[in-house]
C-alpha cells in the first residue's frame, strides 16, 4: 500500500516563499503529483515529478527525490489567491492516485 | 461546458436509502474514478475504471458499487446508505497529460 506525510497547516504573509513537504513510502511508484483545493471547490492539478530534480510552473515549483522517498512544493511570491489547501499525490502503475492527508495555506496580508 | 458533471451537486438522505450518485464527462477518455472526501483529508479512492467492461475496487469499496453505462458516464451507488458516509464525493476522470485527473465538481452527500 501507499502512505504520504505531509504538514497538517502553513501560514504565511504574501510575497513570502512557501514549502510543503511530503514524505511517502510505496509499494510501487511512478511519480508525484501535486493538487491544489479550495474551499468547496474541486481538486485541481498543479505538478508531476516523475523523475528526480526540480518542475518549475511559474509561481510553483515541485521537487524530486526517489532515492529519499521525498518531494517537496515551492510556493513563491505568495499571493492571496493561494490560500487553498494542498495535496501530495503518488501515482502508481496502474495510474492511480494515492493522496496525502493535504496541507492547508493561509496567507496572510 | 464543463468537462466533468457531477449529479446531484448536494443530497441529504436518510439511513437505509439506496441512493445513486452520478458523474458524465465529455471528453471521451477511458480512465474515469470516483473519491471520497472527509473533512480536513485527503481524497481515498473507491472504484475506478478503464473502460465500459474494465471496472475496480479501490482503497474503500465496501458499501458502494459503481456502474459504467457508457464511456462518458460513470455511476457510484450506496446500496443501504449510513452516516458514516457522509462525506464529499468527486468523480475524476484522465486530464490531458497521462499522470493528471480532472474532478469534477463534487457532491456533498449527508446521511442522516
Amino acid at each position: 500500500g501507499q502512505s504520504l506525510e505531509q504538514p497538517s497547516e502553513v501560514t504565511a504573509v504574501e510575497g513570502a516563499i512557501v514549502q510543503i513537504n511530503c514524505t511517502y513510502q510505496t509499494s510501487g511508484f511512478y511519480g508525484l503529483s501535486w493538487y491544489q483545493q479550495h474551499d468547496g471547490g474541486a481538486p485541481t492539478f498543479l505538478s508531476y515529478n516523475a523523475l528526480d530534480g526540480l518542475e518549475e510552473t511559474g509561481r510553483f515549483s515541485s521537487f524530486l527525490s526517489r532515492s529519499d522517498s521525498y518531494g517537496y512544493l515551492l510556493l513563491q511570491e505568495l499571493q492571496m489567491k493561494d490560500s487553498a489547501s494542498y495535496f501530495c499525490a503518488v501515482r502508481d502503475a496502474g495510474n492511480k492516485l494515492t493522496f496525502g492527508g493535504g496541507t492547508r495555506v493561509l496567507v496572510k496580508p | 461546458d464543463a468537462d466533468v458533471t457531477q449529479t446531484p451537486r448536494n443530497r441529504i438522505t436518510k439511513t437505509g436509502k439506496r441512493i445513486m450518485l452520478e458523474c458524465s464527462q465529455t471528453k471521451g477518455h477511458d480512465r474515469m474514478y470516483w473519491y471520497r472526501q472527509d473533512p480536513g483529508l485527503g481524497l481515498r479512492l473507491i472504484y475506478y475504471s478503464f473502460d465500459v467492461k474494465d471496472i475496480n475496487k479501490g482503497e474503500i469499496s465496501d458499501g458502494y458499487s459503481v456502474s459504467r453505462q457508457a464511456q462518458a458516464k460513470f455511476s457510484l451507488s450506496l446500496e443501504s446508505a449510513i452516516p458514516n458516509q457522509t462525506a464529499l464525493y468527486f468523480c475524476a476522470t484522465r486530464g490531458d497529460r497521462e499522470y493528471e485527473q480532472f474532478f469534477g465538481p463534487g457532491t456533498r452527500l449527508t446521511v442522516l
